[in-house]
C-alpha cells in the first residue's frame, strides 16, 4: 500500500528564518507530486507540482521554492520566511492525470513569528 | 482560469437532517470532481470521485450528484450525524497547457447540532 508521510509535524518559526518541509511517498513509483498550502480556515492553494524527478512546476509561488531531488521525495522551502507563511501545508499524490483521486499527507503546520 | 464557487460556507444543521453542499465551476473541460472532508486541525480524506456527465453516486451517508449542463457539483449528507461535523471542500481538475490542475472551492463549514 502506499503510504505519504510529511515532516515535521509542525514549526514555530522566526521571520527571516530558512524553512524546510518535506514529503515521501512510499509504495509507488514516479507519482505526481504536489504542495498546497492553506490559511487558517482557508481555501486550499496549489503551490507546486512535479511529474519526475528534477522537474518543479511553480503554480503560486508565495516566495517559495520546491524541488524532487528523488523519485519519492518533494521538499518545499525559503531561505527569508514572511509572516504571509504562516498556514498548514500539505503534500498530495496522484498518478497521471487525476484519474487516481490526490491523496494527501498528514500536512505541516507552520507558525511565523 | 477555473473558478469554483461552493456553498454556503457555513452550514449547521440537526443530527438526523440532511445537508447540501454545492459548487459550481466555470471551464467546460473539467474532466474530474472530487469531494473532500477535512475534520478540525487534520489532513484532507477523499469521499468521493465523479467523472460522468451526469452521475449520481452513493457513498456511506451520503449523495454525489455531478451535473455537466449546468457545471455543478453536489454533496448530499443524508441523516447527519455528529460524526459529520468538518470542512468540506469540493474539487475541479481541468487540464491547462499541459499539465492537471485541482481546483478547490473555498470549502464549507458543516456543524452537526445534537
Amino acid at each position: 500500500a502506499q503510504t505519504i508521510h510529511q515532516w515535521p509535524v509542525a514549526e514555530i518559526k522566526a521571520v527571516g528564518s530558512p524553512l524546510s518541509l518535506g514529503c515521501t511517498i512510499k509504495g509507488k513509483s514516479s507519482p505526481n507530486l504536489y504542495w498546497y498550502w492553506q490559511a487558517t480556515g482557508g481555501t486550499l492553494q496549489q503551490l507546486f507540482y512535479s511529474i519526475t524527478v528534477g522537474q518543479v512546476e511553480s503554480v503560486v509561488q508565495l516566495n517559495l521554492s520546491a524541488s524532487r531531488p528523488k523519485d519519492d521525495q518533494f521538499i518545499l522551502s525559503t531561505e527569508k520566511l514572511l509572516l504571509s507563511h504562516s498556514g498548514f501545508y500539505l503534500c498530495a499524490w496522484s498518478l497521471d492525470s487525476f484519474n487516481q483521486a490526490p491523496l494527501f499527507g498528514e500536512g505541516t503546520r507552520l507558525s511565523v513569528l | 482560469g477555473e473558478q469554483v464557487e461552493q456553498r454556503p460556507p457555513h452550514l449547521s444543521v440537526r443530527e438526523g437532517d440532511s445537508a447540501v453542499i454545492t459548487c459550481t465551476y466555470t471551464d467546460p473541460n473539467s474532466y474530474y470532481f472530487f469531494w473532500y472532508k477535512q475534520e478540525p486541525g487534520a489532513s484532507l480524506q477523499l469521499l468521493m470521485k465523479v467523472f460522468s456527465s451526469t452521475e449520481i453516486n452513493e457513498g456511506q451517508g451520503f449523495t454525489v450528484l455531478l451535473n455537466k449542463k449546468d457545471k455543478r457539483l453536489s454533496l448530499n449528507l443524508t441523516a447527519a450525524h455528529p460524526g459529520d461535523s468538518a470542512a468540506y471542500f469540493c474539487a475541479v481538475s481541468v487540464n491547462t497547457e499541459g499539465a492537471d490542475r485541482l481546483t478547490f472551492g473555498k470549502g464549507t463549514q458543516l456543524i452537526i447540532q445534537p
